[in-house]
C-alpha cells in the first residue's frame, strides 16, 4: 500500500525558504508514470495546488507561486521535495504531498493517496 | 483560471438523509472533476474521479454525476462517518483548482 509522509521544519521565519520532503513508501517513485504533487491548506481555508513533478523530473507549478517554488525528485531516496522562497505569513498552511494519477497530462490528474500533512508556520 | 463554486457551503443533515452537493465551474470542464472528503485534522480522501467513477473502497452510497459546468455529489443515506467537508477539484485546465468546500454537519 502506497504511503506518503511529509517532513521538515514546522516554523520558518519571514523572508526565508520553506523546505519540505515527501518520502514515498510501498512503491517506487520512478517505477510508473505518475505525477507527484504538493497541495497546501491555510488554517480554516480551502486547498491550493502548489505544483507537481513527473517521475521523469518535469515540473509544473501554480502560476500564482511559480516565481518562488521549486519541486525536485530524488529517486535514490524515493523522495520528492518542495522549496518555497521568500515566505510570508500568508504561506502559513498545512502542506500535503500526494500522488497524482489519471493521465500524462498534468492537469488531468486527481490526487490519491495523500500524506498526513505537516503544518508550517511562518513567524519571527 | 477556472473558478469553482460549491453549494451549499454548509448543510445540516441527519443520519439516513439523502444529501446532494453541487459544484459549478466557471467554464466547461467536460468530465474532468474529482470529489474529496476531508475530516478535521486529516488529509483529504479521494471519493470520485472523472465526475462519476467511484474510487476503490469508497462506499456505494456515494455517487457523482454531471459534465460541462455543473456537477453533483450525492450521498444516498448519510452515515455518522460521513460528517465532513467535501471539496471538488477541476482537472481540465491549468492550474488544477479546488472548490471552496461544503461542510456537512449533524442536525
Amino acid at each position: 500500500q502506497l504511503q506518503l509522509q511529509e517532513s521538515g521544519p514546522g516554523l520558518v521565519k519571514p523572508s526565508e525558504t520553506l523546505s519540505l520532503t515527501c518520502t514515498v513508501s510501498g512503491g517506487s517513485i520512478s517505477s510508473s508514470s505518475y505525477y507527484w504533487g504538493w497541495i497546501r491548506q491555510p488554517p480554516g481555508k480551502g486547498l491550493e495546488w502548489i505544483g507537481s513533478i513527473y517521475y521523469s523530473g518535469s515540473t509544473y507549478y501554480n502560476p500564482s507561486l511559480k516565481s518562488r517554488v521549486t519541486i525536485s525528485v530524488d529517486t535514490s531516496k524515493n523522495q520528492f521535495s518542495l522549496k518555497l522562497s521568500s515566505v510570508t505569513a500568508a504561506d502559513t498552511a498545512v502542506y500535503y504531498c500526494a500522488r497524482a494519477l489519471g493521465s500524462t497530462v498534468v492537469t488531468h490528474n486527481w490526487f490519491d493517496p495523500w500524506g498526513q500533512g505537516t503544518l508550517v508556520t511562518v513567524s519571527s | 483560471d477556472i473558478q469553482l463554486t460549491q453549494s451549499p457551503s454548509f448543510l445540516s443533515a441527519s443520519v439516513g438523509d439523502r444529501v446532494t452537493i453541487t459544484c459549478r465551474a466557471s467554464q466547461g470542464i467536460s468530465s474532468y472533476l474529482a470529489w474529496y472528503q476531508q475530516k478535521p485534522g486529516k488529509a483529504p480522501k479521494l471519493l470520485i474521479y472523472a465526475a462519476s467513477t467511484l474510487q476503490s473502497g469508497v462506499p456505494s452510497r456515494f455517487s457523482g454525476s454531471g459534465s460541462g459546468t455543473e456537477f453533483t455529489l450525492t450521498i444516498s443515506s448519510l452515515q455518522p462517518e460521513d460528517f465532513a467537508t467535501y471539496y471538488c477539484q477541476q482537472l481540465n485546465s491549468y492550474p488544477p483548482s479546488f472548490g471552496p468546500g461544503t461542510k456537512v454537519d449533524i442536525k
